[in-house]
């Protein structure tokens, strides 16, 4: 049982925009900045959000995120094949005194 | 640029202890806290703890205290992540990583395979 919450699946066609939710708690998400990560099957995670709805260079601009209150979003517009992957969703929590992760979501492009 | 280089693929039986490594190169190693995440197959990321190499003062997940202990040795840029008292559920891919708050940096080892089977 992840402390962030998210859909463990989300699926588009090429070129649609797609979104992945985020739930947390005053103690997370409501009091730090979200990262996203994309993993690719057998790879480590790799950044693609940070502090809410930045992203790092060499990241493309499909990709974008936002936050409201203990609740985030990652958006992927423009979809492509090699976006198919999983994505997660991390924050620092107060209470608990360290990084908490979503569950992941599974984004298959149909 | 930054490398993280972990130790390769271990197989251990209930009731063992791992020693993973994570040699890092290409940023001064007292700078960033070193973290350690771990996900098991089929899994999602779960956050272990946190070690600062400067002065290897430690912070765990409460799931995992008393059964790790994350140490460094600054005369060669490693830090340590061993897990006691291993369990099958403790079959999982551990990683190593340094982030920042705030900025793009963050770096994460390749991962290290560890097996729990008798």
């Amino acid at each position: 049982q992840s402390v962030l919450t998210q859909p463990p699946s989300a699926s588009g066609t090429p070129g649609q925009r797609v979104t992945i939710s985020c739930s947390g708690s005053s103690s997370n998400i409501g009091s730090n900045t979200v990262k996203w990560y994309q993993q690719l099957p057998r790879t480590a995670p790799k950044l693609l959000i940070y502090s809410n709805n930045q992203r790092p260079s060499g990241v493309p601009d499909r990709f974008s995120g936002s936050k409201s209150g203990t609740s985030a979003s990652l958006a992927i517009s423009g979809l492509q094949s090699e976006d198919e992957a999983d994505y997660y969703c991390a924050a620092w929590d107060d209470s608990l005194n360290g990084r908490v992760f979503g569950g992941g979501t599974k984004l298959t492009v149909l | 640029q930054v490398q993280l280089v972990q130790s390769g693929a271990e197989v251990k039986k209930p009731g063992a202890s791992v020693k993973v490594s994570c040699k890092a190169s290409g940023y001064t190693f007292t700078n960033y806290h070193m973290q350690w995440v771990r996900q098991a197959p089929g899994q999602g990321l779960e956050w272990m703890g946190i070690i600062n190499p400067s002065g290897g003062r430690t912070s765990y997940a409460q799931k995992f205290q008393g059964r790790v202990t994350m140490t460094r040795d600054t005369s060669t840029n490693t830090v340590y992540m061993e897990l006691s008292s291993l369990r099958y559920e403790d079959t999982a891919v551990y990683y190593c990583a340094i982030w920042t708050t705030g900025t793009d940096y963050d770096h994460w080892g390749q991962g290290t395979l560890v097996t729990v089977s008798s």
